[in-house]
């Protein structure tokens, strides 16, 4: 079956506690993103990647890392996660960005994360 | 820079009344996807418009995108509770840039 999976579905840490999320596609795909979801701020992009060894800032980067290594995995760090940075988090894919018909995303089912 | 805006950011109705969404860009868009989220759920994707004008349905969805290209709007006649849920839209720009709207939260009162 086709998909993006996120690990783990939920997560509370603390402040200061370095953080992993992974994400994985078995979809061949070139571009992933990363978003985060606020009430009231939609889908916030948070970094992406055109294909492998190939990262860009979105539009709030601040305090995250992220890597591609491999064309399937785009892990989301937070090296010292904050209060802030509580939110539902998405990871999502597409065949490319940068064609028609090839840009639709398919979204991960999201990790909840609380940061105390 | 670059940005769509959604509205209404919430909307309320009753069932059987119709209920739209619409979004806006200030600088043309190669084309727009529509998403729904359903409650605890993430955003799958609806459709993708890319001509000018052009209007698709899905049974009682009816997505338009604006003749500039700037604007697109998706329309739900007669709502059901199964339409309950968040809708975003998705401009894609000629630059490979993607924004999404800040997303149109809809209730359904039976």
């Amino acid at each position: 079956e086709a998909q993006v999976t996120q690990n783990p579905r939920y997560l509370i840490t603390v402040t200061g506690k370095k953080l992993t999320v992974t994400c994985s596609q078995n979809m061949n795909h070139e571009y992933m993103s990363w978003y985060r979801q606020d009430p009231g701020l939609g889908l916030r992009q948070i970094y992406y990647s055109m294909n492998v060894e190939v990262t860009d800032k979105g539009d709030v980067p601040e305090g995250y890392k992220v890597s591609r290594k491999e064309k399937r995995n785009f892990p989301l760090i937070l090296e010292s996660p904050s209060p802030n940075q509580t939110s539902l988090y998405f990871c999502a894919s597409s065949l490319r960005l940068d064609r028609v018909a090839k840009n639709i995303q398919y979204f991960g089912a999201g990790t909840r994360l609380s940061v105390l | 820079g670059q940005q769509v805006m959604q509205i209404p950011q919430y909307q309320h109705v009753q069932e059987g009344e119709d209920f739209t969404t619409y979004c806006n860009s200030s600088t043309t868009l190669s084309n727009i996807q529509w998403y729904k989220q359903r409650p605890g759920g993430h955003p799958v994707f609806l459709i993708q418009l890319v001509k000018s004008g052009e209007v698709k349905k899905q049974k009682r969805l009816t997505f338009q995108f604006g003749e500039a290209k700037k604007n697109s709007s998706l329309h739900i006649t007669a709502t059901q509770t199964t339409d309950v849920g968040t809708y975003f839209c998705a401009g894609g720009y000629n630059n490979n840039d993607m924004r999404f709207g800040a997303g149109t939260r809809l209730t359904v009162k039976p």
